[in-house]
């Protein structure tokens, strides 16, 4: 199975401020990762996917980059709504997987 | 629009089974697989299970393999999830997510656009 090491696990940062999370899979998955953004008590919600595609309806603010095993989501000029947890997945090849999270706060 | 909507959660105790349902709609839904997601309280994402469009592939994460079975019947727009000998450690909040899109006997990776609302699963005595 194809491991996903998300990090950091938290994350302290200001309105305005710019912050990246990485993602680094066990073996290459070529593009085949997505980001997900969750607030508590909701489903995901999908920002990235493709690595770097911005999903419909998601704003420019958020980036991802990467390909085979290193993978990188950028969130720029973050806003009070932007505080939430993050998760990586491949989907290169079943059981997909996903990285453990990474709670983005408001510091 | 596109909608996905489970049901079928509950309290179950230890040992006992449970069925899950997602109905689908806004889309050809035999033409992409389905998956299972589930989120135990106040951890991370888990993918549990995938379907095929035709319903002739399927595949499990190994914590659930021998005791969960996905299911689809493309005429009533729904996947189910079989789940047996259930355990704590499944309870969770249970998610069906659009999965990748299948032409004949292949499909092709595509991540969750779409997700359910989620449906919980309580396993206790």
């Amino acid at each position: 199975d194809i491991q996903m090491t998300q990090s950091p696990s938290s994350l302290s940062a200001s309105v305005g401020d710019r912050v990246t999370i990485t993602c680094r899979a066990s073996q290459g998955i070529s593009n085949y990762l997505a980001w997900f953004q969750q607030k508590p008590g909701k489903a995901p919600k999908s920002l990235i996917y493709a690595a770097s595609s911005l999903q419909s309806g998601v704003p420019s603010k958020f980036s991802g980059s990467g390909s085979g095993t290193d993978f990188t989501l950028t969130i720029s000029s973050l806003q009070p709504e932007d505080f939430a947890t993050y998760y990586c997945q491949q989907y290169n090849s079943y059981p997909y997987t996903f990285g453990r999270g990474t709670k983005l706060e408001i510091k | 629009e596109e909608q996905l909507l489970e049901s079928g959660g509950g309290l179950v105790q230890p040992g006992g089974s449970l069925r899950l349902s997602c109905a689908a709609s806004g889309f050809t839904f035999s033409s992409y697989a389905m998956s299972w997601v589930r989120q135990a309280p106040g951890k991370g994402l888990e993918w549990v299970s995938a379907i095929s469009g035709s319903g002739g592939s399927t595949y499990y994460a190994d914590s659930v393999k021998g005791r969960f079975t996905i299911s689809r019947d493309n005429a009533k727009n729904t996947v189910y999830l079989q789940m047996n000998s259930l355990r704590a450690e499944d309870t969770a909040v249970y998610y069906c997510a659009k999965d990748g899109y299948c032409s004949g006997a292949n499909c092709y990776p595509t991540s969750f656009r779409d997700w359910g609302q989620g449906t919980l699963v309580t396993v206790s005595s």
